[in-house]
């Protein structure tokens, strides 16, 4: 079962940033949060992971609490493609990504 | 595109079928993997594949049957499968999977019915 809990929907409105937040308040030391994405029917895509610092890349900000026990992943200028299901995970295991039920993004005008 | 692809991306069969699912990565990477998602269900991991040996195998039912021959290709074999294995069927690689820092990269999927 997936450690982690988001909550099941959000909104946005486009050109805004889209913080989505997630509780992980279980995971280990040595354990990365990853960001994930999956746009309807298609793969998971990957966006951004990270362990103790914040993070930054083309696609996104992570923004981790120094506890580790929860993060934000934020869009800074959200727009009508990021609408998708966003999933926050800890790895748990060898190979093992363990995918809970995301929170459902949607980006309106 | 993630440099994942898996053919076919669309496939109905009937319960007494035999097909397979293809999977090919142009990454460089030596682990993949086969995940399932079902309607409304999460992402469940089913097989996963490091250096062409299968070091993990999530009871999945033995009408699926994986194949690596190589590390850039995996197949998922399907024989008298059911209606409830109606699903998205996707697959992944990574560098080498033994590392916590091991980013997955996911192909499109192929979209299976059962009749």
């Amino acid at each position: 079962d997936a450690k982690t809990t988001q909550p099941p929907s959000m909104d946005c409105a486009e050109g805004r940033a889209a913080n989505l937040p997630c509780n992980h308040s279980t995971i280990s030391g040595n354990e990365y949060v990853y960001w994930y994405r999956q746009i309807h029917s298609q793969g998971p895509q990957y966006i951004i992971h990270g362990l103790k610092n914040n993070e930054t890349n083309e696609m996104a900000s992570l923004i981790i609490t120094e506890d580790r026990k929860s993060s934000t992943l934020i869009l800074p200028h959200a727009t009508l493609r990021d609408t998708a299901v966003y999933y926050c995970i800890d790895r748990t295991s060898y190979g093992k990504l363990t995918f809970g039920q995301g929170t459902i993004l949607t980006v309106h005008p | 595109e993630t440099g994942v692809t898996q053919t076919p991306r669309h496939l109905v069969m009937g319960m007494t079928n035999k097909k397979s699912l293809k999977c090919e990565q142009h990454l460089g990477h030596n682990a993949m993997y086969w995940y399932k998602q079902s309607a409304k269900k999460p992402l469940e991991l089913m097989f996963v594949y490091s250096l062409e040996e299968r070091v993990e195998n999530n009871s999945v039912p033995s009408r699926f049957s994986p194949e690596c021959p190589n590390s850039s290709h995996l197949f998922l074999h399907l024989h008298t499968l059911q209606p409830e294995d109606s699903a998205l069927y996707l697959c992944a690689s990574s560098q080498d999977g033994a590392s916590k820092v091991d980013t997955q990269y996911f192909g499109p999927g192929t979209r299976l019915t059962v009749l």
